[in-house]
């Protein structure tokens, strides 16, 4: 059973400009969170989708959005990014989005803003 | 303020050393999670504790979750290069699939 991925693995961007990251979860699993990791703050997180629905969100700006899609692959958008905003942002997919699911990791994808 | 503060922040040790490494809080937790995360990887997940007391073993690695739920250690027993990697302890909050995570444990083991 492949596991999660996300794609690209490496990006690099420039301040202003927008980025979409693109993340499939395993098989079958319905619900899909997004998280940020940095050095200074840790793994924070940042929303979190099921059927298709936002269900959660963290304190991030409104700048950072996502979406999913029907067949629960998720993207999510970071507009007019910050050199704050670089990260390795990780994606994971759990089977249905109830308590105590144990949740997927993909490997992430590393955003460096120059 | 941090919900899990996690210690020591940093650790290198030598091949066949045991270590601690450990998660706490000033609130009260249903369960808690502890992931360990390899380089160019995500966090994985290693165990759940549940009821305050418990103890969970996973080879040489020893989990045990606080009495009174607040607090959460990991001990490696006779640690090898392989268990190098950033120790994570994280709650899920309850009603979402939302995990808070500690800043983590950075283990480095030298052969």
């Amino acid at each position: 059973k492949a596991g999660v991925t996300q794609t690209p693995r490496y990006l690099i961007k420039t301040r202003g400009q927008q980025v979409t990251l693109s993340c499939s979860p395993i098989s079958g699993h319905r619900s899909v969170s997004w998280y940020q990791q940095t050095p200074g703050q840790g793994l924070q997180f940042l929303f979190e989708y099921f059927s298709e629905t936002q269900r959660n969100k963290g304190n991030f700006p409104g700048r950072f959005s996502g979406r999913q899609f029907s067949n629960s692959r998720s993207e999510m958008n970071v507009s007019t990014l910050e050199l704050g905003d670089s990260a390795l942002y990780l994606c994971a997919s759990s089977l249905v989005a109830h308590l105590g699911n144990e949740q997927f990791f993909g490997p992430g994808t590393r955003l460096t803003v120059l | 303020t941090q919900l899990l503060e996690q210690s020591p922040q940093f650790l290198s040790i030598q091949e066949g050393e045991n270590l601690t490494v450990y998660c706490n809080s000033s609130s009260v937790f249903s369960s808690l999670q502890w992931y360990r995360q390899e380089p160019g990887e995500g966090p994985v997940l290693l165990v759940t504790v549940v009821t305050g007391g418990e103890v969970k073993k996973l080879k040489r690695l020893t989990f045990q979750f606080g009495d009174a739920r607040k607090d959460s250690s990991l001990h490696i027993t006779a640690a090898q290069p392989g268990d190098t990697g950033l120790y994570l302890c994280a709650i899920l909050i309850q009603g979402a699939q939302k995990l808070v995570f500690g800043q983590g444990t950075r283990l480095t083991i030298n052969p």
